[in-house]
């Protein structure tokens, strides 16, 4: 079954830092990684998307990485501004048959003043 | 910008009625999904449509769940004979091409079921 662990599970962090957070996933065949932030009460916003053959993609002052071989992603964000507070979700889609998207849990952002 | 527009933002539904959740996609998108979010709970796709036809749905849509678009602008959610644990966010997306291009959310409809 195509599972998907996000960490830290809530993260708090003061206004100007960066932060980095992680996914792990077992999608397989896989075709892309999504990452969305989602506001509390709001769908979800798309950040990066990146297919099994890109290592990086950035968005502004978000960069998701992506290791394909070990199936692990990264979303780090620089500079980090009280509006970036949101629940950040990671995303593999299947390939090769099924191509229904898998979402994580999320990590919760919050950035203090 | 343009967006993903759903009606009605809450809806309340006794339990064994059934219920239409409406979105009106981006106009020149051509893919059409819907998510379900249980209120704490990670997001979980329902179905996908494309060409007036679906092109992918989840173990959760079953026979009590349909989906159409019975106009150039609507994309409907139908459930048949709600449950309640059928009671959550429901999303509708739409995007420009298939499932590599990013997809835009509405804001969702919160579903009660009583």
């Amino acid at each position: 079954k195509n599972q998907v662990e996000q960490s830290p599970q809530s993260l708090i962090i003061l206004e100007g830092k960066n932060c980095t957070l992680q996914c792990n996933y077992t999608v397989s065949p896989f075709s892309n990684l999504r990452w969305y932030k989602q506001d509390t009460g709001r769908g979800p916003v798309s950040l990066t998307i990146m297919t099994f053959s890109e290592n990086t993609k950035s968005n502004g002052r978000y960069t998701a990485t992506l290791d394909a071989d070990t199936k692990q992603s990264s979303l780090h964000i620089t500079a980090s501004q009280l509006s970036d507070s949101a629940s950040y979700i990671c995303v593999p889609q299947g390939a090769g048959g099924s191509y229904i998207p898998t979402f994580g849990r999320g990590t919760s952002l919050i950035v203090h003043p | 910008e343009p967006e993903v527009t759903q009606t009605p933002s809450h809806q309340v539904t006794q339990m064994g009625q059934e219920v239409i959740l409406r979105c009106v996609p981006i106009s020149n998108h051509l893919y059409f999904y819907w998510y379900r979010q249980i209120l704490g709970q990670k997001v979980e796709f329902l179905v996908s449509f494309y060409n007036n036809e679906i092109s992918e749905k989840s173990e959760i849509f079953d026979d009590q769940f349909s989906v159409e678009r019975p106009d150039g602008s609507n994309f409907t959610l139908k459930i048949r004979s709600t449950k309640l644990e059928d009671s959550a966010m429901y999303f509708c997306a739409s995007s420009v091409e298939g499932m590599s291009q990013p997809q835009h959310f509405g804001d969702g409809t919160r579903l009660s079921i009583l």
